[in-house]
């Protein structure tokens, strides 16, 4: 089945600057990858998610990069803010098939 | 609109015992799926349930059960609790099509603490 690896499992960074995060994904036919956000002691939501037919997406201060050849995916977060602290989960999956998340990355904004 | 329902919010139970938590998805939404949340391991994927038929399964032992309603609410039964089922079980539901997933709507969560 689908595997999903996620890193880091921790990054902090200056408010201001830009944090990265990086999925890798095992199914060469998984064709969508959502990105979740869950802040402390709240339910995940959806942030940004991106198919398989298009290689980047972006929304505001957040976008998606996708590499199919690789089969890795990232979520760049630009001019973070103290409200961009929480915990980013990476998923993948094929068709209808279940949604496989990764272990999670806990993004600290430093003030 | 109102959003996904889980209860019980919070439950603990001792080793042994069996547990039932129930989700009702937001209006329109036929699919819900299950998720057990711990530290450092994520979201495991347990079961989705789609028009009352579980479509998909994690790799949970048989201890882990599920239903849905012909109302789209759903069920999960875990049976002979062991100490490595503390845990927040999230549920979530989502308007899918038969062909794509679609955006997950959570819920707050059950959490269970084992003793």
């Amino acid at each position: 089945g689908e595997n999903v690896e996620q890193h880091p499992s921790t990054l902090s960074v200056q408010e201001g600057d830009s944090a990265v995060i990086k999925c890798t994904y095992s199914d060469s036919a998984s064709n969508y990858f959502p990105w979740y956000k869950q802040e402390l002691g709240k339910r995940p939501q959806l942030i940004i998610d991106i198919r398989s037919n298009v290689g980047e997406k972006k929304d505001q201060r957040i976008a998606v990069t996708l590499n199919k050849t690789a089969k890795h995916f990232s979520l760049h977060i630009t001019e973070t803010q103290p409200e961009d602290s929480a915990v980013y989960f990476c998923a993948a999956s094929v068709g209808n098939e279940k949604l496989t998340f990764g272990t999670g990355t806990r993004l600290t904004i430093i003030p | 609109k109102a959003g996904v329902t889980q209860t019980p919010r919070y439950l603990i139970k001792t080793r042994g015992q069996q547990v039932t938590l129930s989700c009702s998805p937001i209006s329109g939404h036929r699919s819900v799926s299950w998720y057990q949340q711990t530290p450092g391991q994520g979201l495991q994927f347990l079961f989705e349930y789609f028009s009352e038929t579980q479509r998909n399964k994690g790799n949970f032992p048989g201890r882990f059960s599920g239903r849905q309603f012909s109302n789209s609410r759903s069920e999960m039964n875990v049976s002979t609790l062991e100490l490595g089922d503390s845990a927040l079980y999230l549920c979530a539901s989502s308007l899918v099509t038969s062909g794509s997933t679609g955006e997950l709507f959570f819920g707050e969560g059950s959490r269970l603490t084992v003793l």
